[in-house]
């Protein structure tokens, strides 16, 4: 059984710009969630997919978008990156909306 | 954004310690996870908690759902080096995903040989 995955590990990009990160999940798992987490801090939800549809949203600007594929994997796109997006992304995954989540190591985003 | 209390913030014992930590928030939830995350990775989940009184072990750890619902605890029995870490909490007002799953501001534990 593969665990989640994401990448790009670590990435650093200039206030101004736009980012990608992907996250294949757990072999079975249909349930995507995605969580920014600052340095010292909890995880904080970002949105979650459900069969490729946008399942939830937390308070996040619409700059933060994200997509779902029919084989479940997704990505996470941010426009306009602020410095405050500096961060670590996580991506975790479950079965049918079911609360036992399972993260990805995350991707570490430097923005300068 | 909103997060659940945790205490202590950070815990420094000797291996062979137990170790007590809790969470709590002014909200009912109706799910309480605890998660484990070590530098450069992402939080493993540890228990997961379903009922008001339930108490649920995973080896040397113990969690219990508070009775008022606000609250949940995690207690390590004989500490080895390895449970060094960052334990969450996450709440969850629903049974199903469709509410997002808030986390804890974390107890940092340190266990020294």
């Amino acid at each position: 059984e593969t665990g989640v995955t994401q990448s790009p590990t670590h990435l650093i990009k200039t206030r101004g710009q736009q980012v990608t990160l992907r996250c294949s999940s757990q072999s079975g798992h249909n349930t995507v969630s995605w969580y920014q987490q600052a340095l010292g801090q909890g995880p904080q939800f970002i949105f979650q997919y459900y069969r490729e549809e946008e399942n939830g949203r937390g308070n996040f600007p619409p700059r933060f978008s994200g997509l779902q594929f029919p084989n479940y994997s997704s990505e996470l796109n941010v426009n306009a990156l602020e410095l405050d997006d500096s961060a670590l992304y996580l991506c975790a995954s479950s079965l049918d909306l079911l609360l036992e989540q399972y993260f990805g190591p995350g991707t570490r985003l430097t923005v300068t | 954004g909103q997060q659940l209390n945790q205490s202590p913030q950070s815990m420094f014992i000797q291996e062979g310690e137990d170790v007590s930590m809790n969470c709590t928030s002014s909200s009912i939830f109706n799910t309480w996870l605890w998660y484990k995350q070590e530098p450069g990775e992402g939080p493993v989940l540890l228990i997961a908690l379903y009922k008001a009184g339930e108490l649920t072990s995973n080896g040397r750890l113990t969690a219990q759902f508070g009775i008022t619902r606000k609250d949940s605890f995690l207690n390590i029995s004989a500490s080895i080096p390895s449970d060094v870490g960052i334990y969450f909490c996450a709440g969850q007002k629903g049974v199903y995903n469709t509410d997002k799953l808030i986390f804890g501001t974390g107890t940092r534990l340190q266990v020294f040989p």
